[in-house]
């Protein structure tokens, strides 16, 4: 079954320094996600991306963040100056809804990526 | 806005007993709803899911009916197994907006022993 893959499994940064996290969608999908939880709390919505922009962003993904879609097969997330409370999980998820109205069409996640800042 | 709220956590259970964990959503228009299950060390799969009213989802012996007049979702299993031992979120995801993402829940944290 075709999954959705995140690298590296764990990333550490010195606060301050630049990290871009990788995933591979599941090639058939059309929109794409990512997520974070911080340890011990809720999985909270970033940024939703189709057809090569922005669907939808929530108050978390300020300035610092940017996402993009380099290829036909990777979606990144960029946290420019990262921070010690950006430590957490970061998931990323596809879905292949193709309507504008979304409805049913569950999301697919990564095993995502620990990013641990210090 | 919209929102989920699930039963606080850990539920601590033996094997074969039974399983309940209570979902109730707060939503504008028609949502379809989800559990989502995440088992030590995995991302989130997906383990069942419900686009209407009325409807029940059902997955591995787990169980969910779509409950529109109590806005509830609640997870049940009949007889559980220390392999369903994970984190169990519930989710909605609501018509009539585009690239529009999930909403979870915080997350209940299920422990059974042998």
């Amino acid at each position: 079954e075709p999954e959705v893959t995140q690298t590296p499994s764990h990333q550490v940064t010195q606060m301050g320094q630049e990290v871009i996290l990788r995933c591979v969608p599941i090639s058939n999908h059309l929109y794409f996600y990512w997520y974070r939880q911080i340890l011990g709390q809720k999985v909270e919505f970033l940024v939703s991306f189709y057809n090569n922009e922005i669907s939808e962003k929530s108050e978390i993904f300020d300035d610092q963040f940017s996402v993009e879609r380099p290829d036909g097969s990777n979606f990144t997330l960029k946290i420019r100056s990262t921070k010690l409370e950006d430590s957490a999980m970061y998931f990323c998820a596809s879905s292949f809804d193709r309507e504008l109205i979304l409805r049913s069409s569950p999301l697919h996640f990564g095993n995502g990526t620990r990013l641990t800042v210090t | 806005g919209n929102s989920v709220t699930q039963m606080e956590g850990p539920v601590t259970l033996s094997e074969e007993a039974f399983l309940t964990i209570n979902c109730t959503y707060t939503a504008t228009g028609y949502p379809s709803l989800f559990w989502y299950v995440q088992y030590p060390g995995e991302g989130l799969q997906l383990l069942l899911k419900a686009t209407k009213a009325d409807d029940k989802g059902s997955n591995k012996g787990f169980e969910a009916t779509y409950r529109k007049e109590t806005t509830s979702f609640h997870l049940e299993k009949g007889s559980v197994q220390v392999s369903d031992s994970a984190v169990y979120f519930c989710a909605l995801k609501w018509a009539n907006q585009a690239g529009t993402a999930l909403i979870f829940g915080k997350g209940t944290t299920l422990s059974v022993s042998s």
